[in-house]
């Protein structure tokens, strides 16, 4: 069974400080991933995705991809209160190119 | 305005109803799913669809069921409610480009 794996936390980080959120995924033919960022009673919204091995960048958000290691993570420079939600982890399975695989989020709690 | 709505936002029904959830997306995306999501479980598949009156089963599809005669509709039904399908329920599509889905509000349902 294809399984995406996320530490539910909570994960606490100081305002200002460098939120990292990693994620495991066991389908080694997974070619897209993806971030999305669920505040509470909210849908799910898109914050970041990344195909390729290595860093991707936008504004305060970077994600990195590891293929050969399996995991996906996601850092968030100068969290700001604002940044705390639960983050999904989503991968898309080589084997089910049609639907995502979704981890179980962690909860990111940023304090002022 | 553009984008995925969900109908009703919130709903209680009586356990042994029928009850609908609509999907509407303005986007012509090809992909359209049905997600529930609880505490505990994180997001799962109900039901997706291809395209007009193509659907398949997700990974919890019993008792529901879903129909899509337009593009842009995407209904999902429960036939006779239970108090186990007291959810929160997400909709989301996505084209036929890339693998990222976006959702809809969600509808917040109790079967009471």
């Amino acid at each position: 069974q294809k399984e995406v794996e996320q530490n539910s936390g909570p994960l606490s980080v100081p305002e200002g400080a460098i939120a990292s959120l990693n994620c495991t995924y066991s389908d080694r033919g997974s070619q897209s991933f993806f971030w999305y960022r669920q505040y509470s009673g909210k849908s799910p919204e898109l914050i970041m995705f990344i195909y390729s091995n290595g860093d991707k960048e936008d504004g305060r958000f970077t994600a990195q991809l590891n293929k050969a290691s399996q995991y996906v993570s996601l850092l968030i420079r100068d969290s700001q209160p604002s940044d705390s939600a639960t983050y999904l982890c989503a991968v898309n399975g080589w084997s089910s190119n049609y639907q995502l695989i979704w981890g179980a989020g962690t909860k990111l709690i940023i304090k002022p | 305005d553009a984008g995925i709505t969900q109908s009703p936002r919130y709903k209680i029904t009586e356990t042994g109803r029928q009850v609908t959830l609509m999907c509407h997306q303005t986007w012509s995306h090809s992909y359209m799913f049905w997600y529930r999501q609880d505490l505990g479980h994180g997001l799962r598949l109900i039901y997706y669809s291809a395209a007009a009156d193509i659907t398949d089963k997700g990974e919890v599809p019993d008792g529901y069921v879903v129909s899509r005669s337009k593009t842009e509709n995407f209904p999902l039904t429960l036939e006779s409610a239970t108090r186990s399908q007291t959810s929160v329920y997400f909709c989301a599509s996505r084209d036929n480009r890339s693998y990222e889905q976006y959702f809809g509000p969600g509808t917040r349902l109790t079967v009471t």
